[in-house]
């Protein structure tokens, strides 16, 4: 079974901030994701990696940036939070190729005061 | 038009019934379709593949109709564990997977 760790299920930090959130895949997944989900916006992309010290923007980039130093893990870094950040946050991974699924951690519910 | 579509519900079905979601994407390049359900405050997880042919798993059936970009979910004799949001998720072609905003089921006692 595909396993995806996400390093907080709750967190709370205060405006100002720099918060990290870490994503650990043990399935030797080249890609993976960060999304976040709203009620009634449904998941958003932030960012992605194909591959290790590589990220591409999604949807949704700014205010946040990524770092993939290894190929297990994939952080997302909120440099300064602010409160229009609080939201849950999903991270993925898949293999490469046509038609792979993607598995999700346990999400990151980030609040911010 | 948003990329993907999926009927809001919420559907309210008893224990029992069968139940049919529909979704239609706009993409027609989209290559790869699946479907996903998601409990309350939980992560989305993999129901099922959507292949062309249609397929099968168990109380599950998805069909794909790529001529009318158009992706059902039928769920036969439901169970009150069925109860969570269904996310249709489309790939289409050197893209992300686009989410469609889920619809949601809850099934009665």
């Amino acid at each position: 079974d595909v396993k995806v760790t996400q390093s907080s299920r709750y967190l709370v930090k205060r405006t100002g901030e720099k918060v990290f959130l870490e994503c650990v895949q043990d399935m030797d997944h080249e890609n993976m994701f960060w999304y976040r989900q709203d009620p009634g916006l449904g998941l958003r992309l932030i960012y992605f990696s194909y591959d290790v010290k590589m990220k591409e923007k999604g949807d949704i980039p700014e205010g946040y940036s990524v770092s993939r130093e290894k190929k297990e893990r994939f952080s997302l870094i909120l440099e300064s939070a602010s409160t229009n950040q609080t939201s849950m946050y999903l991270c993925a991974s898949s293999p490469q190729g046509p038609g792979q699924p993607q598995h999700f951690g346990d999400g990151t519910r980030l609040s911010i005061l | 038009r948003k990329e993907v579509e999926q009927d809001p519900g919420p559907f309210n079905v008893p224990e029992g019934a069968t139940v049919a979601f529909n979704c239609t994407y706009s993409n027609s390049a989209s290559q790869s379709f699946f479907w996903y359900r998601q409990d309350c405050r939980k992560e989305p997880k993999l129901l099922m593949s959507v292949y062309s042919s249609g397929n099968e798993d168990g109380r599950f059936t998805a069909q794909l109709n790529r001529a009318s970009q158009y992706i059902s979910l039928l769920i036969r004799d439901s169970k009150l564990s069925d109860s969570a949001t269904y996310l249709c998720v489309v790939n289409p072609y050197g893209q992300n997977f686009v989410f469609g905003p889920g619809t949601r089921l809850s099934v009665l006692p």
